[in-house]
């Protein structure tokens, strides 16, 4: 079974602009979820979809944002970008079992504002 | 969310076992113990997950006491290649009426080194 992908692996961009990342989860697994990881914060939660629909958001501004399609494949969006926007963009996803804490990530996107 | 503590950093040799040990005085009676490892510049993969005593997978032993306050990681006999990042992590992905949906909670982890 295929793992987790996500492109574009690496992105520059510059400060102002906007940028989406794509995730493609595991077949079948319905939750798609999405973190930052810098070397400062650490690996933080930004949000996370199920049948298309945001269940769960974490404490990032408006300019992040996200959906999921029907096929489960999801995307995030960051406009007006930061510099303090650059980093490790990972993706997990996971079946909807209740009880359970086992995700499967995404190789990352690595994201560079310039 | 119940948080977690583990030591910064530990250093092996191969072909030890390494026992990484994290405490979590808060937790809740859903929430399940749960590892993982990260290489750099990769995103963190699953290695095991326990509710209570103990736990074995191929790569690994997860130890709970009847208290659930701390747990323990046990990887036998580790090599160059086991050199990484270790989180644990409390909770749980989903609860019913909850707002946990697919929010993973990551601490500092430590950071294993495996010398030759």
């Amino acid at each position: 079974k295929a793992g987790v992908t996500q492109t574009p692996r690496y992105l520059i961009k510059t400060r102002g602009q906007q940028v989406t990342l794509s995730c493609s989860p595991i077949s079948g697994h319905r939750s798609v979820s999405w973190y930052q990881q810098t070397p400062g914060q650490g690996l933080q939660f930004l949000f996370e979809y199920f049948s298309e629909t945001q269940r769960n958001k974490g404490n990032f501004p408006g300019r992040f944002s996200g959906r999921q399609f029907s096929n489960s494949r999801s995307e995030m969006n960051v406009s007006t970008l930061e510099l303090g926007d650059s980093a490790l963009y990972l993706c997990a996803s996971s079946f909807p079992g209740e009880g359970s804490s086992e995700q499967y990530f995404g190789p990352g996107t690595r994201l560079t504002v310039t | 969310l119940a948080k977690t503590t583990q030591p910064i950093s530990m250093d092996s040799y191969e072909g030890q076992e390494v026992n990484i040990t994290c405490s979590h005085n808060n937790i809740a009676t859903n929430d399940y113990i749960t590892w993982y490892q990260q290489f750099p510049s990769q995103g963190p993969r699953f290695i095991i997950q326990g509710y209570k005593t103990k736990v074995t997978n191929e790569v690994a032993s997860l130890f709970i006491p009847a208290d659930r306050k701390s747990s323990t990681l046990s990887l036998p006999r580790v090599s160059l290649s086991d050199t990484a990042v270790y989180y644990c992590l409390v909770g749980v992905l989903s609860v019913a009426g909850g707002t946990s949906y697919g929010k993973l909670t990551f601490g500092q982890g430590t950071i294993l080194t495996v010398h030759p």
